[in-house]
């Protein structure tokens, strides 16, 4: 299986900073990454898939960069509603899966 | 716009067979693969597999042993199956769209299953 580590695995952070999560491969994965947010007792929602497309009705803030190994998520200018826990994951290869994970405080 | 519901116990003794219903409503299943991913209390996302409208299933090979997947398009519904459950099958399991087998976008809201006698 294809492992993702994110880093870190918690952050903690104040409205208007910009924040980066890191999610690592353990094999290339070309541009085959999506990154989720999810709010405590939700399900996970989709803000950015095959790398840097923003899903309809995300706002700009959010960003997604990277290829090969090494992907990053950025929130710019960081609002209150954005607390969260974020996870990356891979599509390249079956099984599908996902990274542990980054909680923003 | 696409919603999803999923349905089924919330407690299976151990041993037992664990069996979920998701309902998909707002759109069909034709033409796309539906997927069950479940999490473990204060843990990370797992994907259990895919269901295509044909029938077609890909499962991760760490439960493959014990999952079955089917899908009634008639009700615009897909089904999971996972037998033999133990104390480690308690999870959150979420029914989702699998957009172009890339990414999840349409999720349910979760149900709660725990293993228990």
């Amino acid at each position: 299986d294809i492992q993702l580590t994110q880093s870190p695995p918690s952050l903690s952070a104040s409205v208007g900073d910009r924040v980066t999560i890191i999610c690592r491969a353990s094999q290339t994965i070309t541009s085959y990454v999506a990154w989720y947010q999810q709010k405590a007792g939700k399900a996970p929602r989709l803000l950015i898939h095959s790398t840097l497309s923003l899903q309809s009705g995300v706002p700009s803030r959010f960003s997604g960069s990277g290829s090969g190994t090494d992907f990053t998520l950025t929130i710019s200018n960081l609002q209150p509603e954005d607390i969260a826990t974020y996870y990356c994951q891979q599509s390249y290869r079956s099984p599908q899966t996902f990274g542990q994970g980054t909680r923003l405080e | 716009q696409v919603q999803m519901q999923e349905s089924g116990p919330g407690l299976v003794k151990p041993s037992e067979t664990l069996s979920l219903t998701c309902l998909v409503s707002g759109d069909s299943l034709t033409y796309y693969y539906w997927t069950w991913i479940r999490q473990s209390p204060g843990k990370g996302l797992e994907w259990i597999g895919n269901i295509y409208y044909t029938g077609t299933t890909d499962y991760n090979p760490s439960l493959k042993s014990r999952v079955t997947m089917s899908v009634d398009t008639s009700k615009n519904q897909f089904s999971l199956k996972l037998s033999s459950v133990s104390s480690a099958d308690t999870s959150v399991y979420f029914c989702a769209r699998h957009a172009s087998r890339l990414y999840f976008d349409y999720w349910g809201p979760g149900i709660l299953v725990a293993v228990s006698s």
